[in-house]
């Protein structure tokens, strides 16, 4: 099956600092979110992003399907950042199932 | 427009019991799919209900099961519980059709 793979797997950052958390993807995919875990486990979504760039406040995100690849920016860190980052894929047609990478942990110090 | 909800949110069991979880999607959403995240194997899918049909499953045993009902709503069941069961499950509420899928809030199993 399909191997998502984030790097880099722990970031700590101080307040203020910009960060760039990428996600590699060994096939072709349907679609691909990335997610905000918070410190309660639920999953927040930030990005529905197939191909292409999005920009939501402080965070973008950009996938570049041709080279199995997608990118998630964060400008201006807060302490709120922190958390777990998933990127997650669809490959099968006709299902909703999502293969997600291992996460990377983001700390951001005050 | 309400959120996906699931219930309970916490549990605590005993080996050799059996659950129930319960997961009700987004008004309108038609598909509810189940993973398991757990520290060491991380988020992995279990199944994906779609209109009341299981549409895919994952590399799970047979205690692990699941239904959807008329009203979208789903359950998922995990039968002779043992140790390594104890995880956050969480339901995913999609509409069918690939778009973005938005999660529950999870409910933590504990198995002693």
């Amino acid at each position: 099956g399909i191997q998502v793979e984030q790097s880099p797997p722990d970031l700590i950052l101080q307040e203020g600092a910009n960060s760039t958390l990428r996600c590699n993807f060994s096939d072709s995919v349907n679609n691909l979110q990335w997610f905000h875990q918070n410190p309660w486990g639920q999953l927040i979504n930030l990005f529905y992003i197939p191909s292409g760039t999005k920009q939501n406040g402080r965070l973008s995100a950009t996938t570049v399907a041709t080279e199995r690849y997608s990118l998630l920016y964060i400008s201006s860190s807060q302490t709120t950042d922190s958390g777990v980052y998933f990127c997650a894929v669809q490959t099968q047609g006709g299902s909703e199932k999502l293969v997600f990478g291992k996460g990377t942990k983001l700390t951001v110090n005050p | 427009k309400a959120g996906v909800t699931q219930t309970p949110r916490y549990l605590i069991k005993t080996r050799g019991q059996q659950v129930t979880l319960s997961c009700s999607p987004i008004s309108g959403h038609r598909s509810v799919s189940w993973y398991q995240q757990t520290p060491g194997q991380g988020l992995q899918f279990l199944f994906e209900y779609f209109s009341e049909t299981q549409r895919n499953k994952g590399n799970f045993p047979g205690r692990f099961s699941g239904r959807q009902f008329s009203n979208s709503r789903s359950e998922m069941n995990v039968s002779t519980l043992e140790l390594g069961d104890s995880a956050l499950y969480l339901c995913a509420s999609g509409s069918g059709r690939q778009e973005t899928q938005y999660f529950g809030p999870g409910t933590r199993l504990l198995v002693l």
